[in-house]
């Protein structure tokens, strides 16, 4: 099983902050990842696809990054709407997946 | 409208058997790969098993042995039988519909996600 490691677990910012999240797999992956916002009672949100893409409709402050092992996701400007859990989930394996423990942000 | 109910879930003692549902509509199910996710009170997500449009299953070591996914195209419905469970089994299971990306060959996303049935396991 390819294992998926988030780093911080929780993090508490300010608005404007800008804010980052790691994301280390046990294996190369090369871009198989996707991030997700989940907000309690609602069901997690695609954020970015492909390690870098953005999904439709996400605002641009949301940018993620790299490939292989390693990967970041950056809110360049972080807002009061932007609270919530964020995971990251390979797709290498597919259809077995992984989701990575998940980063609380609270503003 | 995508819609994904689940039901099934309840309590159950450790050892015991509990059988999950998802009914699902407003797409051609048996298009689509399907999974069950689950997160525990307090907890990650966790990915539990998934299947091909073809029947072909998947499964994280966790559950791999006791919990068997499975899918009846003509009914839309999607199940999890959930054998030998155990305390942490305890979770609220979603019944979810992976999608693969228009732009990268292979790479699935998760776009629609049921509202969750709870499952508890009791010692």
């Amino acid at each position: 099983d390819i294992q998926m490691t988030q780093s911080p677990s929780s993090l508490s910012a300010s608005v404007g902050d800008r804010v980052t999240i790691t994301c280390r797999a046990s294996h190369n992956i090369n871009n198989y990842l996707n991030w997700y916002q989940h907000e309690p009672g609602k069901p997690p949100k695609v954020l970015i696809y492909g390690a870098s893409s953005l999904q439709s409709g996400v605002p641009s402050r949301f940018s993620g990054s790299g490939s292989g092992t390693y990967f970041t996701l950056t809110i360049s400007s972080l807002q009061p709407e932007d609270f919530g859990t964020y995971y990251c989930q390979q797709s290498y394996s597919a259809p077995a997946l992984t989701f990575g423990g998940g980063t609380r942000v609270e503003i | 409208e995508v819609q994904l109910v689940e039901s099934g879930g309840g309590l159950v003692q450790a050892g015991g058997s509990l059988r999950l549902s998802c009914a699902a509509s407003g797409f051609t199910f048996n298009t689509y790969d399907m999974h069950w996710v689950r997160q525990a009170t307090g907890k990650g997500l966790e990915w539990v098993s998934g299947i091909g449009t073809a029947g072909d299953t998947y499964y994280p070591g966790s559950v791999k042995g006791r919990f068997t996914i499975s899918r009846e195209n003509a009914k839309n419905s999607l199940y999890l039988q959930m054998n030998n469970v155990r305390v942490g089994d305890t979770a609220v299971y979603y019944c979810a519909r992976g999608v693969y990306s228009e732009t990268y060959q292979n790479l699935m996303l998760v776009d629609y996600w049921g509202q969750g049935t709870p499952v508890t396991v009791s010692s």
